[in-house]
């Protein structure tokens, strides 16, 4: 079993529609990081968080170290939103991050 | 324009050959990570340096070699390229020291290898 899982793999929407992306991981952590990757580019750190909630204009990611899970949402989006979704852990043993598999959004106008 | 660079962008070579991609930051962060990403897989740890002279191997090392001479500085060499090896590879660098690196990830734009 992967130590950190997507949901869903693949998420289509239409414009305005509000987005949740779900992330669950099964190590300790010390950090969580929420990444962006549009087609065909480089890759954009959102977020990094250790506990509560965070939001940057139409982003809002969350965190639940007890349950281990993390969602990020976005509010109004956007076909500019496409893009892969990556969640990132950095792991409390080792100096090392451990990606998810990423989740493919696709915003329609 | 300061950032974290990589050349070549595109590459295309021959099973056998010698193969350097390079990585360049201009933050002087500690930690630069080389990464591989393939359909199917997230991205997976080749390499990790958290200092000038120190490496260290990640989950996928095999058949790669890397040096940091210079904190800037993090090659990755393919010392005889395999077609398995065809991938894009991701160069990152972070603020951190320590065990509780927790600082933001920042990655390059990528190179896309192909091993004919």
């Amino acid at each position: 079993k992967n130590e950190v899982e997507q949901s869903p793999q693949n998420l289509t929407a239409q414009e305005e529609e509000f987005i949740t992306i779900n992330c669950s991981y099964s190590v300790g952590i010390s950090a969580l990081h929420w990444l962006q990757q549009h087609p065909g580019g480089g890759i954009v750190s959102l977020f990094m968080l250790s506990s509560g909630k965070k939001k940057h204009g139409r982003l809002i990611a969350t965190i639940n170290i007890q349950e281990k899970h993390s969602s990020l949402h976005i509010t109004a989006s956007h076909p500019r939103d496409s893009a892969v979704y990556i969640c990132a852990v950095y792991r409390n043993y080792g100096q090392n991050f451990v990606f998810g598999p990423g989740t493919r959004l696709s915003v329609l106008p | 324009d300061a950032g974290i660079t990589q050349s070549p962008r595109y590459k295309i070579t021959e099973t056998g050959r010698q193969v350097t991609l390079m990585c360049h930051q201009t933050w002087s962060h500690s930690y630069m990570f080389w990464y591989r990403q393939d359909l199917g897989h997230g991205l997976r740890l080749i390499y990790y340096s958290a200092a000038a002279d120190i490496t260290d191997k990640g989950e996928v090392p095999d058949g790669y070699v890397v040096s940091r001479s210079k904190t800037e500085n993090f090659p990755l060499t393919l010392e005889s390229a395999t077609r398995s090896q065809t991938s894009v590879y991701f160069c990152a660098s972070s603020v951190g020291a320590g065990a509780a690196n927790t600082g933001e990830l920042f990655f390059g734009e990528g190179s896309r290898l192909t091993v004919l």
